[in-house]
């Protein structure tokens, strides 16, 4: 079946370095979202992406989706402690009745000060 | 305000016993889902449901029923054929008719966490 793969599964920076995580698809993908959960707490929807190429920011993030919308990455600038948490890509597949979003695996952030 | 609630918080089970959790939403989301989360891992998916009184198998859906009688609620039940229930349970719903295009962000619960006893 269609999978989301994400990597790395973990990071572990120093504050004030970049990070970044991918995400890859087997499929082509109508659009792609990002979320972030704290720990202890639940996902936060962060970012859409919908067009092929588009490039997005939010501060110190950037948000990429790829030409052939099968990839996407997450990009964080100069890090912060606040930053730590998991960060889930989930994408959903071009047209048919089944819009569910195939979610990535996570890759958990640790942000030493 | 608008959103989804899920209750209870903390749940304790004992082993045999069939236990529901609710998940609740005002936001007049078509969709709604059940995921379960182990500890250092992602999401994965037990049912959901595009429609009232219709619902789906996710990946993980043995041991698990649920229901969809009405739009604004999507209980999960764990029964005690789920042989590993410990969990951390997040129900999630999407706005989902429309242009794929458009809010289509998934909003999730605060959860429920399951522990067998």
């Amino acid at each position: 079946g269609q999978q989301v793969m994400q990597i790395p599964q973990y990071q572990h920076v120093q504050e004030g370095e970049d990070f970044t995580t991918y995400c890859n698809s087997s499929t082509t993908l109508s659009n792609i979202q990002w979320y972030k959960q704290r720990p202890g707490g639940h996902p936060v929807f962060l970012i859409q992406l919908v067009k092929s190429g588009e490039v997005k920011k939010q501060k110190r993030l950037t948000f990429q989706f790829g030409e052939a919308k099968k990839n996407s990455s997450l990009h964080i600038t100069a890090t912060q402690t606040t930053d730590v948490g998991t960060y889930f890509c989930a994408g959903r597949r071009e047209a048919g009745n089944n819009r569910k979003l195939i979610w990535g695996l996570g890759t958990s952030l640790a942000v030493n000060p | 305000d608008g959103g989804i609630t899920q209750s209870p918080k903390y749940l304790f089970r004992k082993e045999g016993q069939n236990v529901t959790l609710s998940c609740e939403q005002n936001l007049n989301h078509d969709a709604m889902y059940w995921y379960r989360q182990d500890p250092g891992q992602g999401l994965r998916l037990i049912y959901y449901s595009q429609i009232v009184n219709d619902f789906q198998k996710g990946d993980i859906a043995e041991g698990y029923s649920v229901s969809r009688e009405k739009k604004e609620s999507f209980p999960l039940t764990v029964t005690s054929a789920q042989k590993n229930p410990t969990a951390f349970y997040l129900c999630a719903s999407t706005r989902d008719r429309g242009r794929i295009e458009v809010n289509t962000e998934a909003f999730f619960g605060q959860g429920t966490r399951l522990t067998v006893v």
